[in-house]
C-alpha cells in the first residue's frame, strides 16, 4: 500500500498569506495524485487532479505541483472560505489518502 | 448538473447487513469507474471499493475484503455497496464519488454500527 503522508498536520495562517501544504507518497506514484478540501459537515471537493491540473470551477489562486513522491499544493492569497481541510490522495496503485492538513485562521 | 444520492445507511448490530445505494444523474454513468470513500467520526477518508464502468472490475481495500462487494446497474443509474459482517470500525459516513481522479461526490449517508 502507499502511504501517503501530509505535512504540517496543521497550518495556522491568517487571510492575504501564502499557504504551502506537503504531500509525500512512500513510492513513486508519476503524477496521479489530487488533492481535496473539506469543511466541516461537507463532503470533500475535487481542487486538484494529475498533480497540476485545476478541477473545473476552482479559483486560480488554488495550484499543485510535483511528480514522483513530492507534492505541494499551494494557495496563493489565502480567503476566509479557504480554512479547511486538506487531502491528498492516489490513484496510481489502488487508492490512499493522506491524513489530512487542517488550514486554520491565525 | 451532476449528481450523486447515497441512501441505505442506519443502525445495525455488530454482524448485520446493509445495502447503500447511490442514484447517479447528469452524465453518463455508465462511462465512468465509481467508488466508495468512508469517513469515521472526526476522522480522514479511507478508500473502500471502486468499480468500473462496466462492472467487471472492482476493488476493495483490505480491511472490507470479503465482507463488501460493489455493484452497479448501468439501466438504472445506480452504484451499491452490500455491507456484511459489520463490526464497530465500520461506522462511518459513506459517500459515493465518482470517476478516476474522483470528481464529484454524494452528500454521504451515516451507517451506525452499535448494539
Amino acid at each position: 500500500e502507499i502511504v501517503l503522508t501530509q505535512s504540517p498536520v496543521t497550518l495556522s495562517l491568517s487571510p492575504g498569506e501564502r499557504a504551502t501544504l506537503s504531500c509525500r507518497a512512500s513510492q513513486s506514484v508519476s503524477n496521479f495524485l489530487g488533492w481535496f478540501q473539506q469543511k466541516p459537515g461537507q463532503a470533500p471537493r475535487l481542487l486538484i487532479y494529475d498533480a497540476s491540473s485545476r478541477a473545473p470551477g476552482i479559483p486560480a489562486r488554488f495550484s499543485g505541483s510535483g511528480s514522483g513522491t513530492d507534492f505541494t499544493l499551494t494557495i496563493s492569497s489565502l480567503e476566509p472560505e479557504d480554512f479547511a481541510v486538506y487531502y491528498c490522495q492516489q490513484r496510481s496503485n489502488w487508492v490512499t489518502f493522506g491524513q489530512g492538513t487542517r488550514l486554520e485562521i491565525k | 448538473e451532476v449528481q450523486l444520492v447515497e441512501s441505505g445507511g442506519g443502525l445495525v448490530q455488530p454482524g448485520g447487513s446493509l445495502r447503500l445505494s447511490c442514484a447517479a444523474s447528469g452524465f453518463t454513468f455508465s462511462s465512468d469507474w465509481m467508488h466508495w470513500v468512508r469517513q469515521a467520526p472526526g476522522a480522514g477518508l479511507v478508500w473502500v471499493s471502486r468499480i468500473n464502468g462496466y462492472g467487471t472490475i472492482t476493488g476493495y481495500a483490505d480491511s472490507v475484503k470479503g465482507r463488501f462487494t460493489i455493484s452497479r446497474d448501468n439501466s438504472k443509474n445506480t452504484l451499491y455497496l452490500q455491507m456484511n459482517s459489520l463490526r464497530g470500525d465500520d461506522t462511518a459516513v459513506y459517500y459515493c464519488v465518482k470517476a478516476a481522479h474522483m470528481d464529484v461526490w454524494g452528500t454521504g449517508t451515516t451507517v451506525t454500527v452499535s448494539s
